[in-house]
């Protein structure tokens, strides 16, 4: 079983729309849970972490936690073409984390 | 967060040599990772520098082959030894930094990618 599990997308959806992409997790003792966003040919960027169960928002992104369901979701409202990417979820403890697959994400003009 | 840079960016080897990369940070970080990521996949942890002694490395990564350096807080190299096809890869490192929360955060280099043929 995969600690992180994503699905790979690709996860198509039109400019303007939200993007809603997802993540589970196997650990439940996992303390922290990042979003990361990786453009094609580039390294990993932190876009967004959340620590806590609930709703973590930061500008046209949005995280959620929900640990009783192991759950862990990220929108994107107003999707523009330029965050059409790969979206790499990663869930640790205090200093590791474990990423999952990503999910591709196309915004379609 | 911080800037990191490695080095090369890209290299072309033939089988049986080794590479090594380099990665240096704008201050001083505890704690260093080197990850590979393959064509189309996530990132696998190889190990974690350790600065002043010997590296952690991950299941299925072992010394012999991918030997790490760790000489101060700012600095880390691995060197990818004999290397066979299935080598060829992106090498990133990463440093985790508190930034706020109660957990690290992390934060990757530019990448080297790696062809071997």
């Amino acid at each position: 079983q995969k600690e992180v599990e994503q699905n790979s997308g690709p996860l198509s959806v039109p400019e303007g729309a939200i993007a809603s992409l997802n993540c589970t997790y196997s650990d439940r003792g996992s303390q922290s849970f990042f979003w990361y966003r990786q453009y094609s040919g580039k390294s990993p960027e932190l876009i967004m972490f959340i620590y806590s169960n609930g709703d973590k928002e930061d500008g046209r992104f949005t995280a959620q936690l929900n640990k009783a369901s192991q759950y862990v979701s990220l929108l994107i409202r107003d999707s523009q073409p330029s965050d059409s990417a790969t979206y790499l979820c990663a869930v640790g403890g205090y200093q590791k984390v474990t990423f999952g697959t990503g999910t591709k994400l196309q915004v379609i003009p | 967060s911080a800037v990191i840079s490695q080095k090369p960016s890209r290299d072309i080897c033939q089988r049986g040599t080794s590479l090594t990369i380099q990665c240096q940070v704008d201050s001083q970080v505890t704690m260093m990772f080197w990850y590979r990521q393959q064509p189309g996949q996530s990132l696998t942890l190889i190990a974690t520098a350790n600065q002043g002694s010997e590296a952690t490395y991950e299941s299925g990564f072992v010394i012999d082959k991918f030997p790490i350096s760790r000489p101060n807080l700012t600095f880390s190299t691995l060197t990818v030894s004999n290397m066979s096809p299935e080598d060829s890869s992106i090498y990133l490192c990463s440093v985790a930094l508190l930034a706020g929360g109660p957990a690290y955060e992390q934060y990757f280099g530019p990448g080297t990618r790696l062809t071997v043929t």
